[in-house]
């Protein structure tokens, strides 16, 4: 069966510090990974999608960047941290299983200070 | 552009009781996906169903099934015998065949009541 892995789960890291988390899929081969941001009662926002190893697409223009280095791995990262970057952070995935249908990640939280 | 509506912010009722959460949305595509997401308090989007635009026939998962009325644009969520686990925040979501772009509605937060 599918998985999918995330972490850390929860950080607290200062304004302008570097950020990085990672997903992993397992259980598929080249799948669709996304990273979504949930603001505090709120929906969620797709902020970076990839079809493929190298291929990044961004939906929302931001201090954020995206990698994928291996076909079920995927990077969030930053070079330095603003307050507005605090919330929750959904990796997500899709496939040939159920096509077109998105499963998540636990989350991150992340608290910029 | 399309659009997801759920009307309800907030819900409760009591534990065993049958509950229904709406949904509505707008689009001018014909091919499309639905989706109602769980999440708890622990924040994890959990998929709860899905319907295929094209299918006729009502998605049902165990307890949980769907009202979908293609003419009308509505989507909703039936929870047969509630139980206090689902207790949570339930998502609409609408998405076309050729993108990858999920369309988020507001959220309903459902509270079960032993």
């Amino acid at each position: 069966s599918q998985t999918i892995h995330q972490w850390p789960a929860t950080l607290v890291q200062p304004v302008g510090s570097p950020l990085s988390l990672e997903c992993t899929v397992e259980g598929t081969s080249n799948p669709n990974l996304y990273w979504y941001r949930q603001a505090a009662g709120r929906g969620l926002q797709l902020l970076f999608y990839s079809v493929g190893i190298g291929q990044i697409s961004s939906e929302v223009p931001q201090n954020l960047s995206a990698s994928r280095p291996q076909d079920r791995q995927f990077i969030l990262s930053s070079k330095k941290l603003l307050l507005s970057d605090s919330g929750f952070y959904l990796c997500a995935w899709s496939g040939d299983f159920e096509a077109n249908t998105i499963y998540f990640g636990e989350g991150s939280w992340l608290t910029v200070v | 552009a399309q659009t997801v509506t759920q009307s309800q912010p907030e819900m409760s009722v009591q534990e065993a009781e049958t509950v229904t959460l709406s949904c509505t949305y707008d689009t001018s595509e014909s091919n499309y996906y639905l989706f109602w997401y769980k999440q708890p308090p622990s924040r994890q989007m959990i998929l709860v169903i899905r319907q295929e635009a094209y299918k006729q026939q009502n998605a049902t998962e165990n307890r949980f099934s769907v009202n979908f009325q293609k003419a009308a644009k509505s989507f909703s969520l039936k929870i047969s015998d509630s139980q206090l686990g689902d207790t949570a925040m339930y998502f609409c979501a609408f998405l076309m065949d050729s993108n990858y772009q999920l369309i988020w509605g507001a959220g309903t937060k459902l509270i079960i009541k032993p």
